[in-house]
């Protein structure tokens, strides 16, 4: 099956910095959304990137679909942004909502 | 809306015992899903379901059964309870192929349940 990898698997800032979170997946993808799980355990939908950029606000993220890797950047960081973050991929014929994580990467904003 | 509804939050069962965890959504979605995450290894696809009526394995579905009488509701049972089955629980549900534009493939998660089993 597909496979989804992502870096860098922990990462801690100080408040105001900026960062990138990469994800790679080894074939193609017909869905592939950015996940947070905040420190309380709920999972919130960043972003649905099959391929493209798109923003919202201080988070933007770039999917190179022909590359098979998406990039998550996270500007001006702040203590709420900390949490786990995911990539989950779908592959296959019917996008079916049948997603693939990865295993995370984990955020520390400090103040 | 309330979204995606998932009870009991917590839940503690011993070895062989039987539960549902239950999952509804009000959002009238077509697809449904239900995840275990584990410490250090994401979120795993147990079961999901495409609509009333269909429901297919996921990659982890082994001492899980799953049925889908309604649309809004998809609970997920445990046969007999065993410790590799202490996780946490999340259902999902995406609206499908009858939702509209690109808001047809955002994936709602519930709260989870936190599953123990000794």
């Amino acid at each position: 099956g597909i496979q989804v990898e992502q870096s860098p698997p922990d990462l801690i800032l100080q408040e105001g910095a900026n960062s990138t979170l990469r994800c790679n997946f080894s074939d193609s993808v017909n869905n592939l959304q950015w996940f947070h799980q905040n420190p309380w355990g709920q999972l919130i939908n960043l972003f649905y990137i099959p391929s493209g950029t798109k923003q919202n606000g201080r988070l933007s993220a770039t999917t190179v679909a022909t590359e098979r890797y998406s990039l998550l950047y996270i500007s001006s960081s702040q203590t709420t942004d900390s949490g786990v973050y995911f990539c989950a991929v779908h592959h296959g014929s019917s996008n079916t909502g049948k997603l693939i994580f990865g295993q995370g990467t984990t955020l520390q904003v400090k103040p | 809306n309330a979204g995606v509804t998932q009870t009991p939050k917590f839940q503690v069962l011993k070895t062989g015992q039987s539960m549902t965890l239950q999952c509804a959504q009000d959002m009238n979605h077509e697809y449904m899903s239900w995840y275990r995450q584990d410490p250090g290894m994401g979120l795993r696809l147990i079961h999901y379901s495409v609509g009333a009526g269909i429901t297919d394995q996921g990659e982890v579905p082994n001492g899980y059964n799953v049925s889908r009488s309604t649309t809004e509701d998809f609970p997920l049972r445990l046969l007999s309870a065993a410790p590799s089955q202490t996780s946490v629980y999340f259902c999902a549900s995406r609206a499908g192929t009858s939702g509209g534009g690109l808001a047809k493939n955002i994936q709602y998660f519930g709260a989870g349940t936190r599953l123990s089993v000794l």
